[in-house]
């Protein structure tokens, strides 16, 4: 079945420095990959997605790509704050919603990241 | 996007009670989805609410437990039945936005404590 490894946390990091989060996935076909965060007592917000090879998901500082040959889709941001501080959610669809059931959002197990001043 | 809100967003029961947590979204949607986060790991689904028809349940997860309604296309409720410490969980709501291709939404979630 589908499967989204994820590297363990928490990460701890200084503010401003580089973030890479690893994300490695398992399933058939061409699956949309997907970041969600989660703030502290907050709801899961999407924060970026890709849904081809080789597609580059941005927003807010934070980028990754769909990298199908080695079935990644590490999470990067060049230079993280203190208002980065979350749990980060790598997943994966596997194509279209279908009504009546069947449809699944496959997650990691989420990396909590740290960022101090 | 679409706006959901849960309530209630926590509660803390006692063991064998129940408890019904009710979704709206402010807008018609055709796909409407429960997950549980249990304490420190991942999301896992419970069931897809279909309007008009029963719940379609995904493997561990048995409507006698985990009751859910979706009478119309902006509201859904899921319920816990004869609850137990280990149902001690956040309860999230999520809905497809746009076509069936969207993305997912979630609610902010509802916390439940279990004694």
């Amino acid at each position: 079945g589908d499967s989204v490894t994820q590297m363990e946390g928490p990460v701890t990091l200084s503010e401003e420095a580089f973030l890479t989060i690893n994300c490695t996935y398992t399933a058939t076909g061409y699956p949309s990959l997907f970041w969600y965060v989660q703030y502290p007592g907050e709801g899961l917000q999407l924060l970026l997605k890709a849904t081809k090879a080789d597609d580059k998901g941005s927003n807010k500082g934070f980028e990754a790509t769909y990298r199908k040959e080695t079935t990644s889709f590490h999470l990067e941001k060049g230079s993280v704050q203190v208002s980065d501080s979350a749990v980060y959610f790598c997943a994966l669809n596997r194509g279209r919603w279908v009504t009546g059931g069947g449809n699944k959002l496959t997650f990691g197990t989420g990396t909590q990241l740290k960022v101090e001043l | 996007s679409a706006v959901i809100s849960q309530k209630p967003s926590r509660d803390i029961c006692q063991r064998g009670t129940s408890l019904t947590i009710q979704c709206q979204v402010d807008s018609q949607v055709t796909m409407m989805f429960w997950y549980r986060q249990q304490p420190g790991q991942s999301l896992t689904l419970i069931a897809t609410a279909n309007q008009g028809s029963e719940a379609t349940y995904e493997s561990g997860f048995v409507i006698d437990k985990f009751p859910i309604s979706r009478p119309n296309l902006t509201f859904s409720t899921l319920t816990v039945s004869n609850m137990s410490p280990e149902d001690s969980s956040i309860y999230l709501c999520s809905v497809v936005v746009g076509d069936f291709t969207g993305e997912l939404f979630f609610g902010e979630g509802s916390r439940l404590t279990v004694l």
